[in-house]
């Protein structure tokens, strides 16, 4: 089937707009995962969904950043008042269960550049 | 705190010659291991995951193994080809946790 899916693949924004980032997930995950990669840099964690519901949200770096997956498939992650440093590549990835250690499987990411 | 380290940062190589790429950890309470391909501007792409209960993984060209109780682990790639050219990310699943911690990946250059 289907892997996941983000959208869109690039984009340019200017510093203090909002911006959002979508993430389909492949069909039938139940959990979902987000990711931020700054340039030389591996992926670090965001925030984690179990269902519709936020279950760990320990890596958005502040309250600038916020995510929904209101009806447990399909997420957005929201960014406010973008400043030049949230420039990086966002990843989306999922898992068939939920729980530790389950693999995940990535999308191929949002490059976002503030300018 | 789980920290993730790839030793050498970045590999320029002839084709067809062996290579290993390093990855060390510094908490052995780990689920799995995994190593990821990422092509430039592009996702990541899995090549190799060990449960914490196994020491390899064998995938074509590529063999992953894993030294939990030294924080260890090393991707073998033989015969390598220029299509191998990308960066390969190791990554950790902590014990209790639910996300990757990723080391900086090991930019590999394979010239024709």
């Amino acid at each position: 089937g289907a892997g996941v899916s983000q959208t869109p693949s690039n984009k340019v924004t200017e510093k203090g707009k909002y911006v959002e980032l979508r993430c389909d997930p492949i069909s039938g995950h139940t959990a979902l995962y987000w990711y931020r990669q700054s340039l030389g840099q591996g992926p670090e964690f965001l925030i984690y969904f179990q269902g519709t519901g936020a279950a760990d949200d320990s890596g958005l770096p502040n309250d600038r950043f916020f995510a929904v997956r209101p009806e447990g498939s399909v997420s957005t992650l929201k960014i406010q008042r973008t400043e030049r440093g949230d420039s990086a590549v966002y990843l989306c990835a999922s898992s068939f269960l939920a729980g530790s250690g389950r693999e995940q499987f990535f999308g191929p990411g949002t490059r976002l550049t503030v300018l | 705190k789980q920290e993730v380290t790839q030793i050498p940062a970045a590999l320029s190589v002839p084709e067809g010659e062996n290579l290993v790429l390093n990855c060390s950890f510094t908490d052995s309470a780990i689920y799995n291991l995994q190593w990821f391909r990422q092509d430039p501007g592009k996702g990541l792409t899995s090549l190799l995951l060990i449960q914490s209960s196994q020491r390899e993984q064998t995938s074509g060209r590529l063999n992953a193994s894993l030294d939990k109780s030294s924080g260890r682990s090393t991707l073998y790639i033989a015969a390598s080809q220029p299509g191998d050219s990308a960066t390969y990310l190791c990554a950790v699943f902590p014990s209790g946790t639910y996300k990757y911690i990723f080391g900086t990946g090991t930019r590999l250059k394979v010239l024709a």
